[in-house]
């Protein structure tokens, strides 16, 4: 069975500080994908980043970057710079390989980032 | 761009009633799936569709039916509701059911029973 492992249930910085969301995941598969996305308070999930599970680059985007280690199963999404708009909810997400992904993904239950002014 | 429209936004129903909630996309996507997102339980699979007449239990399936005539549209039906099924329910959609493609989610109907 899959797991995805989001420690942190809210996390409240001031406005400008770096945050680091943690994300720990388990699986027997040996090919995988990782995602994560924002859920802002109006409701609606946006796709942030998708990683596989042979490509263990880290990723950066903008003020948004990414940490992907299979040697401890974590895939940390740090925000720099953070600002009141990154406030939301944010969800790892993970989709095994084994009959073709159509298991769809297993989600973590989210972190709930507060961004003060 | 439409991608994936769910109907309706809100919303509530009478223990026992029946219901059914609508997703329809127009991207031509083969996999299309239901979650449903209660407080502190993130996202949970209830049942998936891999192309038109296919679908599968996820997760959570007990008490929702699913069926997929068309590529286009995947409902989600509640036949005898409960107040256990008081939640957030989101269908998403990707281009096959292979894993490198993320899904595409709807903007959620917000299911509340009495």
């Amino acid at each position: 069975a899959q797991k995805v492992t989001q420690a942190q249930t809210e996390i409240s910085v001031v406005e400008k500080e770096d945050v680091t969301l943690d994300c720990v995941y388990e699986t027997r598969d040996t090919t995988y994908y990782l995602f994560w996305y924002k859920q802002p308070p109006s409701g609606e999930l946006v796709f942030l980043i998708r990683r596989n599970s042979f490509d263990e680059q880290n990723e950066i985007s903008g003020r948004y970057s990414w940490n992907f280690q299979k040697s401890t199963s974590s895939f940390n999404f740090t925000i720099t710079a953070s600002q009141v708009v990154d406030s939301a909810v944010y969800f790892c997400a993970l989709r095994g390989n084994s009959g073709g992904g159509a298991d769809g993904l297993t989600f973590g239950k989210g972190t709930h980032l507060i961004i003060q002014p | 761009n439409a991608g994936v429209t769910q109907t309706p936004k809100f919303q509530v129903l009478k223990t026992g009633q029946s219901m059914t909630l609508q997703c329809a996309q127009d991207m031509n996507h083969e996999y299309m799936s239901w979650y449903r997102q209660d407080p502190g339980m993130g996202l949970r699979l209830i049942h998936y569709s891999v192309g038109a007449g296919i679908t599968d239990q996820g997760e959570v399936p007990n008490g929702y039916n699913v069926s997929r005539s068309t590529t286009e549209d995947f409902p989600l039906r509640l036949l005898s509701a409960a107040p256990s099924q008081t939640s957030v329910y989101f269908c998403a959609s990707s281009v096959k059911s292979t894993s490198t493609q993320p899904q595409h989610f709807g903007d959620g109907t917000r299911l509340s029973i009495l």
